[in-house]
């Protein structure tokens, strides 16, 4: 298996657009979650999908951010409009139990400039 | 509230000699605790868990934790330190919701030759 995907690695946007982040889970799997990595708060949960549903979304910060998962094998993640604090690491993880070891995906480095 | 803390933010070990990173937690029922490893501009690797039976557990990359169930710690250790092994280090226990895993804030561990 080719482990959890994300696309873009890398994404550099100007303050006001928006910025749609991707994450394909490993094949299976049926919980997916969205972290956020910063220096300041470390890895904080966004938003936990289990079999497409959205279970728990309260560690979305704000309603410029919004996720879907329209299907088992795909899940966005976007901000719009993007802010200078947004600048992160954005993670997709997906795990094959509850409560169980999340297999993490390289991540997207998000730059709002 | 189940809670996991990381005492150390940094570690340093020479090559060669044991390594130990230290955990604790506090949880309401069982324990699930898990350590990943994240290495620079990488995602979250899992390396080892424990739910159940043995209080030594093994892992990836030739690591151990030892579970504690008095002392409520889950120090992950190795005997001998490669340079490689320099690298942030995460602690997490399986939260109260069972489908979310509570973070430590992280331990760089740093290897020297």
């Amino acid at each position: 298996d080719a482990g959890v995907i994300q696309s873009p690695r890398h994404e550099v946007t100007e303050m006001g657009q928006e910025v749609t982040l991707r994450c394909k889970p490993i094949s299976g799997h049926n919980s997916l979650f969205w972290y956020r990595q910063t220096m300041m708060r470390g890895l904080e949960l966004l938003i936990y999908f289990n079999n497409n549903v959205p279970i728990d979304d309260s560690g979305m910060p704000e309603d410029r951010f919004s996720a879907k998962m329209p299907n088992a094998s795909f899940s966005t993640l976007k901000i719009q409009p993007s802010e200078p604090r947004d600048s992160a690491v954005y993670f997709c993880a997906s795990s094959l139990v509850d409560g169980g070891e999340q297999f993490f995906g390289p991540g997207t480095r998000l730059t709002v400039l | 509230a189940q809670s996991v803390a990381q005492p150390e933010d940094q570690v340093n070990v020479a090559e060669g000699n044991p390594l130990t990173v230290k955990c604790t937690y506090s949880v309401s029922g069982n324990p699930y605790l898990f350590w990943y490893v994240q290495y620079p501009n990488r995602g979250l690797q899992f390396l080892l868990k424990y739910i159940t039976g043995d209080n030594l557990v093994k892992g990836s990359y030739g690591f151990e934790a030892e579970f504690n169930k008095s002392q409520t710690s889950f120090h992950l250790k190795k005997p001998s330190a490669l340079v490689s092994d320099s690298a942030l280090y995460f602690c997490a226990v399986r939260g109260a919701s069972n489908y979310q895993l509570i973070w430590g804030a992280g331990t760089k561990l740093i290897i020297k030759p």
